[in-house]
């Protein structure tokens, strides 16, 4: 059974830093491409980054330069971690792998750890 | 970057009715579109990949159809689990996007 455990989040001031970890059983990051999503309180989904099973990355305009992915290979865990957050940084963030097939659908997500950056 | 217009942003339906939700998208993003389910307080669901593949589990009320920049969720016979929300993606290329969702609600 494939499981992500998403961890690490918490309330935190503007201008902070914090590291979020995904956890993964059932598949091995090394070969698979695994992204980060969020949702603002009552919004909509936003992708916000890629990290490939070479390990190149990609990453949203609004996080770009802030929040870094990145991952361990021997941990099976992926990580973001989250730079000058700003207010709009609040959401709950999810963990999800990007399937190597048709649609590249993302089939697998985590329970999500919310993140609240407020003073 | 691939904008996804998705509609109508809510829907009143009843049991056992049949219902239709449609997502565009800003160019042509080939069949590179996928549909979720989401309920309060949970993670996103994959119903519905490459535009018109049901992922494994997933009713058979659930189908998905379009391709190029025009698609479509429909749910036949409504049940009352199918009352969520609704995202439609675009995979074919990063950023990627998401629709801004479809409330599905019960009339």
């Amino acid at each position: 059974e494939v499981q992500l455990v998403e961890s690490g989040g918490g309330l935190i001031q503007p201008g902070g830093s914090l590291r979020l970890s995904c956890v993964v059983s059932g598949l091995t990051v090394s070969d698979n491409y695994m992204n980060w999503v969020r949702q603002a309180p009552g919004k909509g989904l936003e992708w916000v980054s890629i990290i490939y099973s070479g390990g190149s990355t990609r990453y949203a305009d609004s996080v770009k330069g802030r929040l870094i992915i990145s991952k361990d290979n021997s941990k099976n865990t992926v990580y973001l971690e989250m730079n000058s957050l700003k207010v709009e940084d609040t959401a709950v963030y999810y963990c999800a792998r990007e399937a190597d097939s048709s649609g590249y659908p993302f089939d697998h997500w985590g329970q999500g750890t919310r993140v609240t950056v407020s003073s | 970057d691939i904008p996804l217009t998705q509609s109508p942003s809510s829907l009143s339906a009843s049991v056992g009715d049949r219902v239709t939700i449609t997502c565009r998208a800003s160019q042509t993003i080939s069949n590179y579109l996928n549909w979720y389910q989401q309920k309060p307080g949970k993670a996103p669901k994959l119903l519905i990949y490459a535009a018109s593949n049901l992922q494994s589990g997933v009713p058979s009320r659930f189908s998905g159809s379009g391709s190029g920049t025009d698609f479509t969720l429909t749910i036949t016979s409504l049940q009352p689990e199918d009352f969520a929300t609704y995202f439609c993606q675009q995979s074919f290329g990063t950023p990627y996007s998401f629709g801004q969702g479809t409330k599905l609600e019960i009339k």
